[in-house]
């Protein structure tokens, strides 16, 4: 089973639309979480970090639930700069900062 | 300042022989990471550098891929008798230290083995 299991696919929405994308992640003892942002044929680059109790950056949410090992973003008034594809990331929390990535998903926001 | 950067930018090479790939980190961070990312697939770590030594190698493919840090700086991968497979980008991450620390990434090595 893959560390992080994420839906590719692409989600095709018109600007101004809400869209949210959800991630599981396989290990418990995982402790950090983020979502990184990746333009075509460009390196991924930190989104935002996602906290236990939820967090907020503009129009953009995370939320996690330890529970059930589920992340999730959710972006608001979708812009056609949003279009990327969404990585979700997942550190163990040890000394050694491996990232474990989602596959991603791909977004696509048309006029 | 300045970010991540990797050389080359692109390599094409033929099956069987062998590759550098460099990665100069941001200046004070003493932690580097190397992943590569092939077509369609996500982000596989290869291998994890704190200072010059690699607490981590578990993600290197075979014994034919190896790399070296030095002066706790610079960091090139090796991957010797290049197969097709091998084909992918190869991207470098820096971070201020180990842990959960932010990630920066270089903007990859688009490796095609011929």
């Amino acid at each position: 089973r893959k560390e992080v299991e994420q839906d590719p696919g692409p989600f095709n929405v018109p600007e101004g639309a809400t869209v949210a994308f959800n991630c599981t992640y396989s290990n418990s003892a995982s402790q950090s979480f983020f979502w990184y942002r990746q333009d075509c044929r460009k390196e991924p680059k930190l989104l935002m970090s996602v906290y236990s109790s939820g967090n907020e950056d503009g129009r953009f949410t995370a939320q996690l639930n330890r529970a059930s090992q589920y992340i999730s973003l959710l972006i608001r008034d979708s812009k056609l700069s949003d279009s990327a594809t969404y990585l979700c990331v997942v550190n163990r929390g040890s000394t050694l900062g491996r990232l474990y990535f989602g596959r991603g998903t791909q977004l696509t926001v048309w006029p | 300042g300045a970010g991540v950067s990797q050389s080359p930018s692109n390599k094409v090479t033929e099956k069987g022989k062998d590759v550098e790939l460099r990665c100069d980190p941001i200046s004070g961070h003493t932690a580097l990471y190397w992943y590569r990312q092939s077509l369609g697939q996500g982000l596989e770590f290869l291998i994890y550098f704190q200072g010059n030594s690699a607490p981590d190698k578990s993600g290197l493919p075979s014994d034919r891929f190896s790399a070296e840090r030095t002066g706790g700086s610079v960091s090139t991968l090796t991957i010797q008798r290049t197969q097709q497979e091998d084909s992918a980008v190869y991207l470098c991450a820096s971070s201020l230290g180990g842990g959960p620390s932010e990630q920066y990434f270089g903007p990859g090595t688009r490796l095609t083995v011929t």
